[in-house]
């Protein structure tokens, strides 16, 4: 069965620091893994996708199938990256399982 | 452009009350979900609508029905409330699935308390 698993609940950094967040799924099949991000007060939204590559406000993601992982990395966490994290996979055209979610505070 | 609007923001209800939670989506979005966070659990799908017209179970759907109104809005009901189901709900739309071109939109979130 698809499962997504976040170990950290929570993850406190200082500002300047590097910040990972770490990620992994069982999934038998090709999988569709994503970051959602949740600021305060803010409604949840998507923050990275693995098949783009990209870099959204310094953060990174890659896909590594050997380790089943897509761990989220940042060299140097802002203040304003505090926020609760989901890693999420895409498993059936309508069904995106998540994971419990890392809460991150930068410290100053 | 307000996205994906959810009504009410906060409900308390009591056990065996029922209640209706409303969602709208202005982005012309067929497909459209219902999900509950719970602390440590994440968020776990309740229901979906892959596109109007239709609707299917998610991995927790004991306890709830939902109706798919139109394209824009789709409802969720508890019919007989439970403290089980206290919770933070939150809908969510996507132009069609939920796969990289078409990632989901969520609603602000409605926090519903069972005594």
């Amino acid at each position: 069965a698809q499962r997504v698993t976040q170990p950290e609940k929570l993850l406190s950094v200082f500002k300047g620091a590097p910040v990972e967040l770490k990620c992994n799924y069982s999934y038998s099949g090709s999988p569709e893994l994503f970051w959602y991000v949740q600021y305060s007060r803010q409604r949840l939204q998507l923050l990275l996708r693995h098949i783009s590559r990209e870099s959204i406000k310094g953060f990174t993601a890659d896909l590594n199938k050997g380790e089943t992982s897509f761990h989220l990395k940042k060299p140097f966490a802002q203040e304003e990256d505090s926020a609760m994290y989901y890693c999420a996979l895409n498993w059936s055209d309508y069904k995106l399982s998540f994971g419990a979610g890392t809460t991150v505070t930068v410290r100053a | 452009n307000a996205g994906v609007t959810q009504t009410p923001k906060f409900q308390v209800l009591k056990t065996g009350q029922s209640m209706t939670l409303q969602c709208a989506q202005d982005m012309n979005h067929n497909s459209m979900y219902w999900y509950r966070q719970d602390p440590g659990m994440g968020l776990r799908l309740i229901y979906y609508s892959a596109s109007e017209g239709t609707t299917d179970k998610g991995e927790v759907p004991n306890g709830y029905n939902v109706s798919r109104l139109n394209k824009r809005e789709f409802s969720l009901r508890l019919e007989s409330a439970a403290p089980s189901q206290t919770s933070v709900y939150f809908c969510a739309s996507s132009e069609r699935g939920g796969s990289h071109n078409s990632p989901l939109h969520f609603g602000n979130g409605t926090r519903l308390t069972v005594t």
